[in-house]
Formats: C-alpha cells, structure tokens, sequence
C-alpha cells in the first residue's frame, strides 16, 4: 500500500522567510496530492492540491510542485507570516475511471514564523 | 461550499456510558465519508470509511462493535463510541469527500473532542 514520508517534523522561521516542506510516496499509481493545514484544536484545511498530470500550482504565497519520477512532492510558502504557523499535512492517492483510493497522510509538519 | 459540520464540538462522558457524534455535509452530498482519530501532535489516523446505504469498512486494529458507524442518507453519517473507556478519549474528525473535475477531494468536520472520565 501507499506510504507516505513527510519532512521536516518541525520547522521555524523568520516572519518573511520562505518555508519548505517536503514529502515522498512509494505508490507510482498515486495522482492526487492535497496539502493540508491544521491549526491547533481545529480542523484541517485543504489549502492547495496538485494532480499528477501538471509538475507545478501556486495559489498567492503558496505553491506545490510535484516530481513523479522522483516520487517527491513539495510546499512552499514564501512571504511566511506570523498566520502561518500551524502543522501542515501532505497526503497522496489514486483517482482513475470514477474510483478513488483513501487519503494517506504524512505524519505532519509544524511550521513556527517568529515575528 | 464544501462545507462539513461535526456535532458535539466537544463532549464529557463516564466510562461506560456510549456517545454519539454526527457529521453533516451541509453544502453537498458526501456518498463517502470518512472518520479520523487524531492524538496530540500526531497525524490523522483513518478509522472506517463510511459508504451511504451499505455497512462501513474498519481499519485494522478498529473494533467495530466499539466504534459503531451509520450513513443513513448522503448528507449524514454517525460515529457511536459504546461502552467509553479513558483511553477512548481523544479527538475525533469527520471528512466527508466530494466530486470536483473527476477527482475526489475531502472536507474534514471541526472535529469532537471527546473526554472519558
């Protein structure tokens, strides 16, 4: 089955800074990889997602880009704001032909911006 | 849109007793709709996936007689914890998945935190 490996577990930067948070997938049948941010004792968001068939997507200070070859996918957030801290969820699944595989989350990243 | 509640937001029981939690997809219709448990500062760990009109499928290591699930209709699944014991405690969140361009996508609920004393 799919597995998904997240890292860094945690990460601090400065207000202003970019921030980067990567993750890789062993399954090569995974298409769908949404990125999700929780803040503390809330829900996750789906903040941004990328499908396999486009290798970049950026929405204002974030952008995800995906390597299938690789089997590595990636967040960025530039311009990181004291607002972005919280833990940040990678998942990957299949979607073909109507059926889709169940979500698998990385294990999380918590992003601390330090004003 | 896309718009999942979850219901209580938190709840205190005594052990034994059974809680239940709803999980409403108000904006759409959710034909799947997962359930998640999550410790502190942990990630999200999938306990069934609940199907409207059929029976949930249970992860491994999901009892299924303690965990009940119910979709009775397609905006509306329950989660009943029976016979709640302290290490039942945690915090429990619904996610309910839509169709958009072909791809499924989920929406996750605000969550139950549930205490069991």
């Amino acid at each position: 089955g799919e597995n998904v490996e997240q890292h860094p577990s945690t990460l601090s930067v400065q207000e202003g800074d970019s921030a980067v948070i990567k993750c890789t997938y062993s399954d090569s049948a995974s298409n769908y990889f949404p990125w999700y941010k929780q803040e503390l004792g809330k829900r996750p968001q789906l903040i941004i997602d990328i499908r396999s068939n486009v290798g970049e997507k950026k929405d204002q200070r974030i952008a995800v880009t995906l390597n299938k070859t690789a089997k590595h996918f990636s967040l960025h957030i530039t311009e990181t704001q004291p607002e972005d801290s919280a833990v940040y969820f990678c998942a990957a699944s299949w979607a073909y032909g109507g059926s889709q595989g169940n979500l698998i989350f990385g294990k999380g990243t918590k992003l601390s911006v330090k004003p | 849109g896309a718009v999942v509640s979850q219901h209580p937001s938190w709840v205190i029981c005594k052990s034994g007793t059974s809680v239940k939690i709803e999980c409403r997809s108000l904006d759409f219709q959710a034909t799947t709709m997962f359930w998640y448990r999550q410790f502190p500062k942990q990630s999200l760990m999938l306990m069934a996936t609940s199907n409207e009109g059929s029976k949930a499928t249970y992860e491994q290591g999901v009892e299924k007689d303690k965990f009940l699930i119910n979709h009775a209709s397609l905006t509306l699944s329950t989660l009943t914890v029976t016979s709640a014991h302290p290490e039942d405690s945690s915090f429990y969140i619904c996610s309910a998945r839509r169709t958009r361009q072909g791809v499924y996508e989920q929406y996750f609920g605000p969550g139950t935190r549930l205490t069991v004393t």
